[in-house]
């Protein structure tokens, strides 16, 4: 089955301080990759996503993730994280079964993030 | 103009009782989801609908049957509820193609508080 992995459960930093969140996913196919943000008592949104092409993405909010096909990984970075990017980060895999999109969203487990001021 | 609206927010309620959450998309999506977060914030899919049509039943109970009147419209009525349903249930939806997933915008929530 495939199955998501972050390995920082919570991360504590200080503004400034640069961030990289790591995602392992177990899945030997073709794969679409996500990273989704989850502030306090908000709805989960979309930070950047990975289909094809160049495996350094760029999202919002100054975040960028690199999609390392030969690791399975696809880590978040940030290079000076804020007060207001405290929030919770989910990785998320779509796999698929040949050619043929499984129509499943797989998320790992998040990662809280807390920045002190 | 919420994308995903969910209702209720919260619910509070007794075992054994059977209570429904609503959920509309005004995004022209064709493809909706109910997701579980439990208390340790893990998500994981319940149901994914296509064009009204069940297209993913994870390992969920029966008690749990979603109902989906039109591709616009998404609900979850759960039967003798047990302590273990409490959770938070997000709604998504997004377009889904036959090689390609695409984004899923989720609701705020519904936290179920089963006591």
């Amino acid at each position: 089955a495939q199955s998501v992995s972050q390995h920082n459960h919570h991360v504590i930093l200080s503004e400034a301080a640069s961030l990289e969140l790591g995602c392992n996913y177990s899945y030997g196919g073709t794969v679409n990759l996500f990273w989704y943000v989850q502030y306090p008592g908000q709805h989960l949104q979309l930070l950047l996503k990975y289909f094809s092409g160049d495996p350094l993405v760029k999202g919002i909010k100054g975040f960028e993730a690199e999609f390392i096909k030969s690791k399975f990984s696809f880590n978040l970075r940030k290079p000076s994280v804020q007060w207001s990017d405290t929030a919770e980060y989910f990785c998320a895999v779509n796999a698929r079964q040949g050619s043929s999109n499984t129509g499943k969203l797989i998320f790992g487990q998040g990662t809280t993030l807390q920045v002190k001021p | 103009d919420t994308a995903v609206s969910q209702t209720p927010k919260y619910l509070v309620t007794q075992m054994g009782n059977d209570k429904s959450i609503k959920c509309e998309q005004n995004l022209g999506h064709d493809t909706m989801y109910w997701y579980k977060q439990d208390s340790k914030k893990f998500l994981k899919i319940m149901f994914s609908y296509n064009n009204k049509e069940l297209i993913i039943n994870e390992t969920v109970p029966n008690r749990f049957s979603p109902k989906s009147p039109d591709k616009a419209h998404l609900n979850l009525h759960i039967n003798s509820l047990e302590l273990g349903d409490s959770a938070v249930y997000f709604c998504a939806s997004g377009t889904s193609g036959r090689t390609i997933m695409g984004e899923l915008f989720f609701g705020e929530g519904s936290r179920l508080t089963v006591l």
